[in-house]
C-alpha cells in the first residue's frame, strides 16, 4: 500500500503560470482533503471532496480548482500563480475519522 | 464553526522529562478530537483520536491525551520524552454533525516539541 501520494515534492512557479498538483490514494476512501500549511498558522482546508464527481470549497478556496473523476484521483489546480501561494500542499483522504496524509508538496511562486 | 487553539507555539524540554502540550477547543456541537504529530519534511501522523468513551485516551509512541469537556480541553502528554520525539504537534477537531469529518478537520496552530539532550 502506497497510501497518499502527492507529485510534485518541489517545484518553483513564475507569477501567472499554472500548474497541477497531483494527489492519488490507493485505499478506497472516499473523503479526500487539500490542505495548505504555512509557518506558524497550522493547516488550512482548500478544497475537499466526499466521493467521486463531489467536490466543495473549504476555508481558502481563491485561486484553486479541484476535480475529482475518480475515487482515487483529487488534483490541485492552479491557475494564475501568485506569491501568496506559496505555501506546503497537503493532501489526504479519510475513513472512519483517521486522515492519511501525503509528503507534501512545496511550492514557490517568484 | 469550531476553532483550536494551541496554547504553546515551542515547549523545549529535557530528555527524559514529562510533557504536556496543551490544546483548547470551541465548538457549539459535540467534536471528536485528534493529536497528529508532523516530522521534519514529513506529512502528518495520526497519535492519538477522542471519540467517545473513556476520557483518557492512549496512542501511539506513549503519548496520552486526557479529553475534558468542561474545560473544553484536549491536553497531549507523555511521561518520559526522547530525542525522536522533536517534531511538531497538531491538535485539530472535527463537527460531530458534519457526517464524519467528512468536511475536513479544523487545525490549531501546531506547537513545536524541542527536546534536550
Amino acid at each position: 500500500n502506497a497510501g497518499v501520494t502527492q507529485t510534485p515534492k518541489f517545484r518553483i512557479l513564475k507569477i501567472g503560470q499554472s500548474m497541477t498538483l497531483q494527489c492519488a490514494q490507493d485505499m478506497n476512501h472516499n473523503y479526500m482533503y487539500w490542505y495548505r500549511q504555512d509557518p506558524g498558522m497550522g493547516l488550512k482546508l482548500i478544497y475537499y471532496s466526499v466521493g467521486a464527481g463531489i467536490t466543495d470549497k473549504g476555508e481558502v478556496p481563491n485561486g484553486y480548482n479541484v476535480s475529482r473523476s475518480t475515487t482515487e484521483d483529487f488534483p490541485l489546480r492552479l491557475e494564475l500563480a501568485a506569491p501568496s501561494q506559496t505555501s506546503v500542499y497537503f493532501c489526504a483522504s479519510s475513513q472512519a475519522l483517521e486522515a492519511f496524509f501525503g509528503q507534501g508538496t512545496r511550492l514557490t511562486v517568484v | 464553526a469550531q476553532s483550536v487553539t494551541q496554547l504553546d507555539s515551542q515547549v523545549p524540554v529535557f530528555e527524559e522529562a514529562p510533557v504536556e502540550l496543551r490544546c483548547n477547543y470551541s465548538s457549539s456541537v459535540s467534536v471528536y478530537l485528534f493529536w497528529y504529530v508532523q516530522y521534519p519534511n514529513q506529512g502528518l501522523q495520526l497519535l492519538l483520536k477522542y471519540l467517545s468513551g473513556s476520557t483518557l485516551v492512549k496512542g501511539i509512541n506513549g503519548f496520552e491525551a486526557e479529553f475534558n469537556k468542561s474545560q473544553t480541553s484536549f491536553h497531549l502528554r507523555k511521561p518520559s520524552v526522547h530525542i525522536s520525539d522533536t517534531a511538531e504537534y497538531f491538535c485539530a477537531v472535527s463537527d460531530f454533525y458534519s457526517g464524519g469529518g467528512a468536511d475536513g478537520l479544523t487545525f490549531g496552530k501546531g506547537t513545536h516539541l524541542i527536546i534536550q539532550p
